[in-house]
């Protein structure tokens, strides 16, 4: 399979606390993006991290690449109950044209 | 109204049944892609189309087939639908290629009895 693989596949925090989930890939990539899913809903994008770029900001939101290791994390500062929901990795991979996605990891935020 | 709509949202049926899920935008994307989501398999291609006229299978294609009516219509079925196409189906669509996100449906759930 050409999925990547997230870790950890679960994560309960509580409100206030930081989330952070890794994500692990194959081969090489154009760029890396990352995805929410509330519950049985479709994925909404989050957060894109191109292959030359190192570490990326949006709000609350941390992304950083590291390509020699072929892995990314995304960090959620100030976690709140709302952000509890499931998060995937997406990989673009060279000369492929489309994205490929991980197996998730399912955030659970306690108020 | 929803750039990306799917329906049905939700389809029980039964095994040998010929079963077609649709899929409609409003963003003017050339591309479009179904995928199905299964428990701890995170979500896998089944198709994707760049234009009218382009047609590709995914990982998963076998039991598939799908049509392109037109820019904004890209249609899946499942000839002859089994259990183990039991699953959340997803349509997205996308502006082109490289570095732009997809924008997915709300999904169908299907259910093959």
């Amino acid at each position: 399979s050409q999925q990547g693989e997230e870790d950890p596949q679960a994560l309960s925090i509580q409100e206030g606390e930081n989330a952070t989930m890794n994500c692990s890939y194959k081969t090489s990539i154009n760029n890396l993006q990352w995805y929410r899913q509330n519950s049985g809903r479709g994925l909404v994008h989050l957060i894109l991290i191109r292959s030359n770029e190192r570490e990326k900001h949006s709000g609350r939101l941390r992304v950083t690449l590291d390509t020699s290791k072929k892995s990314s994390s995304l960090l959620i500062t100030a976690s709140r109950a709302a952000d509890t929901a499931s998060y995937f990795c997406a990989t673009e991979q060279t000369g492929a044209n489309n994205l490929f996605f991980g197996t998730g990891t399912r955030l659970t935020v306690i108020p | 109204d929803a750039d990306v709509t799917q329906t049905p949202r939700n389809r029980i049926t039964k095994t040998g049944k010929r079963i077609m899920l649709e899929c409609s935008q409003t963003k003017g994307h050339d591309r479009m892609y179904w995928y199905r989501q299964d428990p701890g398999l995170g979500l896998r291609l089944i198709y994707y189309s760049f234009d009218v006229k382009d047609i590709n299978k995914g990982e998963i294609s076998d039991g598939y087939s799908v049509s392109r009516q037109a820019q904004a219509k890209f249609s899946l079925s499942l000839e002859s639908a089994i259990p183990n196409q039991t699953a959340l189906y997803f349509c997205a669509t996308s502006a082109s290629q490289g570095a732009d996100e997809q924008f997915f449906g709300p999904g169908t759930r299907l259910t093959v009895l």
